[in-house]
């Protein structure tokens, strides 16, 4: 089965830049999903198609996708951006995986 | 506005029974590929199964840990989803999502509901 590996945190100060890794066998050959979840939250779409943002989503996200690395970089970071994140891909062995999630602290 | 709903999560013991429901509203349901996932308290997110249209056969796909205990069906006249949830283990014990799937160029879940919790417990 696919397996995708995050780290389990990330902690940033305001301001500041945060990058979130996705490691996952050849991922830059697949399609790359980001999901932020607040506490008690359900997810919500931050990144579809490895680097679009949904309406509504700050400029201030973004993704990135090649190799075996994925990447969700959080710029100017608020304290409003803390949060799990997970990333996702769809695999044909699998059907949907998911990454471990990474929770970003905002120092 | 797109909305989604769960409702019937609660307690059961080990090997009991449970069914969930999820009210759809804001966009039209019979043609809509609808999938649940679970998350186990402090855990990750885990796909559980979909169902596709009638359009496409209604067939059903099911994550491993699941298959053959849990059955997903949708009633289009009612705008809703169901997940029957059989021989309930401790492990199934998590907050129960529905999401309706994109399915384009990428795959993925974009409307999700605030779920459903369900505890498995003796």
């Amino acid at each position: 089965s696919y397996v995708l590996t995050q780290p389990p945190s990330v902690s940033v100060a305001p301001g500041k830049t945060a990058r979130i890794a996705c490691e996952g066998n050849n991922i830059g050959s697949k399609i790359v999903v980001w999901y932020q979840q607040k506490p008690g939250q359900a997810p919500v779409v931050v990144i579809y198609y490895n680097s679009d943002r949904p309406s509504g989503i700050p400029e201030r996200f973004s993704g990135s996708n090649s190799g075996n690395t994925a990447t969700l970089t959080i710029s100017r970071v608020e304290a409003g951006d803390e949060a799990d994140y997970y990333c996702q891909v769809w695999d044909s062995g699998s059907d949907y995986v998911f990454g471990s999630g990474t929770k970003v602290t905002v120092l | 506005e797109v909305r989604l709903v769960e409702s019937g999560g609660g307690l059961v013991k080990p090997g009991g029974s449970l069914r969930l429901s999820c009210a759809a509203s804001g966009f039209t349901f019979n043609n809509a590929w609808m999938s649940w996932v679970r998350q186990a308290p402090g855990k990750g997110l885990e796909w559980v199964g979909r169902i596709k249209i009638k359009a496409d056969g209604g067939a059903t796909d099911y994550a491993a840990p699941v298959k053959g205990r849990f059955t997903i069906s949708r009633d289009d006249s009612k705008n809703t989803l169901y997940l029957q949830l059989n021989s309930l283990k401790i492990e199934d014990t998590a907050v129960y999502y529905c999401a309706t799937e994109v399915r384009s160029l990428a795959y993925y879940m974009d409307v999700w509901g605030k779920g459903t919790t369900v505890t498995v417990s003796s």
